[in-house]
């Protein structure tokens, strides 16, 4: 099984300053069918579900701010907030889906600072 | 649009039974994947298993081997979840969610999401 692994467990940022997370799985997950990392991320705000932000490692969702961007591939990633909002307060966790079972990493939480 | 509708709120005793519904609108119910996730308190998110509601056919976490049902009803474009034995750490918050596929048939992650069902086991 793919083990996902999230580093800081929380960060705080002040408002307007850029936020990173890494991501790191125990086996890659870039597929050789379609060259795609199948890798998300998501952003789960208290008393809701969590909420699409990337897909395929790097690609945003319909209506995603273009302050959050992915990158990395293989076993390594990163979701960046290139100016952090209010709103974006928030846990953050990235998901592999390349095989069953799915996984998710433990989460980080984004405060303000 | 694409809406998953969940049951409400259960309180079990330890020992028994829970079976949660997730009711899909907006689309073609049995053309795409239902996962569920559950959300123990102040937890991260935990795969539970998938269900194909086109052919009833199933996949479940190791974990949950034994104790998770999952069923569809495309009649009424429903899909159940149910967990039996429930013991105490099996309090949560359980999430369906529905996948997106891009138009060659890759996953694209879970686009849409129940608003979530809190089961509480005590006694």
């Amino acid at each position: 099984d793919i083990v996902m692994t999230q580093s800081p467990d929380s960060l705080a940022v002040s408002l307007g300053e850029r936020a990173t997370i890494n991501c790191k799985s125990s086996q890659s997950v870039l597929s050789s069918s379609n060259n795609k990392n199948f890798l998300a991320w998501y952003q789960q705000k208290p008393g809701q579900p969590p909420k699409l932000l990337i897909y395929w490692a790097s690609t945003r969702e319909s209506g995603v701010p273009d302050r959050f961007s992915g990158s990395g591939s293989g076993t390594d990633f990163t979701l960046t907030i290139s100016s952090l909002q209010a709103e974006d307060v928030a846990v953050y966790y990235c998901q592999h889906y390349y095989s069953t079972p799915v996984a998710f990493g433990q989460g980080t939480k984004v405060a303000i600072k | 649009q694409v809406q998953l509708v969940q049951s409400g709120a259960e309180v079990k005793k330890p020992g028994a039974s829970v079976k949660v519904s997730c009711k899909a609108s907006g689309y073609t119910f049995t053309g795409y994947y239902i996962h569920w996730v559950r959300q123990a308190p102040g937890q991260g998110l935990e795969w539970m298993g998938w269900i194909n509601p086109n052919s009833g056919d199933t996949k479940y976490a190791q974990k949950f081997q034994g104790r998770v049902t999952m069923t569809r009803d495309t009649s009424i474009s429903t899909v159940y979840m149910e967990l039996s034995r429930l013991r105490s750490d099996d309090t949560a918050v359980y999430y369906c969610a529905r996948v997106d596929y891009d138009s060659s048939g890759y996953y694209m992650g879970f686009g849409y999401w129940g608003q979530g069902t809190l089961v509480t086991v005590s006694s």
